[in-house]
């Protein structure tokens, strides 16, 4: 079945550049994204990638997909405090089916 | 545009007690999904919707029952709630085939005492 593995804690200072990472097993998934919650609130969908795509930008996040190895990667460019949050990396097979989540990232930024 | 209410944002049930959970899009989505996040577990998949008229089963349907109403509304259903259902609940809707992108509401908090 599918699976999504995240480490569950990063730490950085202010102003640093924030890498977070996951895995996933199934190579057929056709979606990849990246959602952040911060507490006591929903999920806020962040970016996506599709599978034929190696890399997207947007603004400070840059989001880099290794097909081969089925790593994906979330970059945030000058992390500030607002970054905080918990990070959640999923993968979908379709349009259709439901998204398969990781246990979460919790980023801490430091002042 | 209000995207995914859920209603209600808080509920406190004693064991047995039965309650639904009500969660409705406004965004002509084709499919739905119920998940749940505990503590260090992530989100899991409760029952999703694909398309009006069907529901199937996700990674943990015990004690949970639901209905797809139409196009824009899909309610989970707690029988006879347990302690073990204390939780967060989310639902979420998306396009279908072709589109990508998956909206969240803002949760349900159930306690069960």
């Amino acid at each position: 079945g599918e699976d999504v593995e995240q480490s569950l804690f990063l730490s950085v200072r202010e102003g640093d550049s924030s890498v977070i990472n996951c895995t996933y097993t199934d190579s057929s998934s056709t979606y990849l994204y990246w959602y952040k919650q911060e507490p006591g609130a929903g999920l806020q969908l962040l970016t996506y990638i599709f599978s034929n795509m190696d890399m997207k930008q947007d603004q400070r996040l840059t989001v880099l997909l290794n097909k081969k190895d089925k790593h994906l990667s979330l970059r945030i460019a000058d992390t500030q405090t607002g970054d905080s949050a918990i990070y959640f990396c999923a993968e979908s097979l379709t349009g259709n089916t439901p998204l398969v989540f990781g246990k979460g990232t919790r980023l801490s930024v430091i002042a | 545009n209000a995207g995914v209410t859920q209603t209600p944002k808080f509920q406190v049930l004693k064991t047995g007690q039965s309650m639904t959970l009500q969660c409705a899009q406004d965004m002509n989505h084709n499919s739905m999904y119920w998940y749940r996040q505990d503590p260090g577990m992530g989100l899991r998949l409760i029952y999703y919707s694909a398309s009006e008229g069907t529901t199937d089963k996700g990674e943990v349907p015990n004690g949970y029952n639901v209905s797809r109403l139409n196009k824009r509304e899909f309610s989970l259903r707690l029988e006879s709630a347990a302690p073990s259902q204390t939780s967060v609940y989310f639902c979420a809707s998306r396009g279908g085939q072709g589109e990508a992108k998956a909206f969240f509401g803002q949760g349900t908090r159930l306690t069960v005492v």
